[in-house]
């Protein structure tokens, strides 16, 4: 089946450790990629988006993504954790029409926890 | 606040019971969105409404799932004879209608549902 998929469900880090998340996605053409961020006891709120152009995309509080076709990958980056990165992390795509695809229609991995030691 | 509202924040129904739950997007987007989210999975998208009109509705649930969005304003989503499997979040989010923006959603707090 066509998919999102994150490959860790929990990674613990401690403060100032690098941190890179890997998503993968199983659609072939077109496609619009996410990093959506969940802070504890708070809403979905967007990281970074790509949806065409430089590869490497710069997201807020120092996150950036880093888009490679070839691979159908999106993985997220980020040089030094802080403890207030805690939270959870969500890569989404929308595929192409061909695949379903539509206006809105986010596909979401089924996220990462990221627990950051102080 | 201008982002995104869904009320009631908690709903703890019982199986059989029928419960509404309501969105107000952020005033300027004309596209409003439903997603489900359940334990340890990534939210679901549910339905899509443009303005007034919904222009996406094949993946409700099931029949007993419907969604209103009658002015073009405030959205409703309905659940009728509510099933221990409708435990969930019910996650609302708005966009703008055209450009790249109309694919970057701004999600509300959610909807937690609990049915006994």
């Amino acid at each position: 089946a066509q998919s999102v998929s994150q490959h860790n469900h929990h990674v613990i880090l401690s403060e100032a450790a690098s941190l890179e998340l890997g998503c993968n996605y199983s659609y072939g053409g077109t496609v619009n990629l996410f990093w959506y961020v969940q802070y504890p006891g708070q809403h979905l709120q967007l990281l970074l988006k790509y949806f065409s152009g430089d590869p490497l995309v710069k997201g807020i509080k120092g996150f950036e993504a880093e888009f490679i076709k070839s691979k159908f990958s999106f993985n997220l980056r980020k040089p030094s954790v802080q403890w207030s990165d805690t939270a959870e992390y969500f890569c989404a795509v929308i595929p192409p029409m061909n695949y379903g695809g539509s206006q809105g229609n986010l596909i979401f991995g089924k996220g990462t926890k990221l627990s950051v030691k102080p | 606040d201008t982002g995104v509202s869904q009320d009631p924040r908690h709903k703890i129904t019982k199986r059989g019971q029928n419960v509404t739950f309501r969105c107000d997007p952020i005033s300027e987007h004309n596209r409003l969105y439903w997603y489900r989210q359940t334990l340890g999975q990534g939210p679901e998208f549910l339905t899509y409404f443009q303005n007034e009109a919904q222009l996406e509705k094949s993946r409700l649930l099931s029949d007993r799932f419907s969604a209103e969005r009658p002015k073009g304003s405030f959205s409703t989503l309905e659940i009728q004879r509510t099933e221990q499997g409708d435990s969930a979040m019910y996650l609302c989010a708005s966009s703008p209608r055209a450009g790249d923006g109309a694919n970057v959603l701004t999600f509300g707090a959610g909807s937690r549902l609990t049915v006994l």
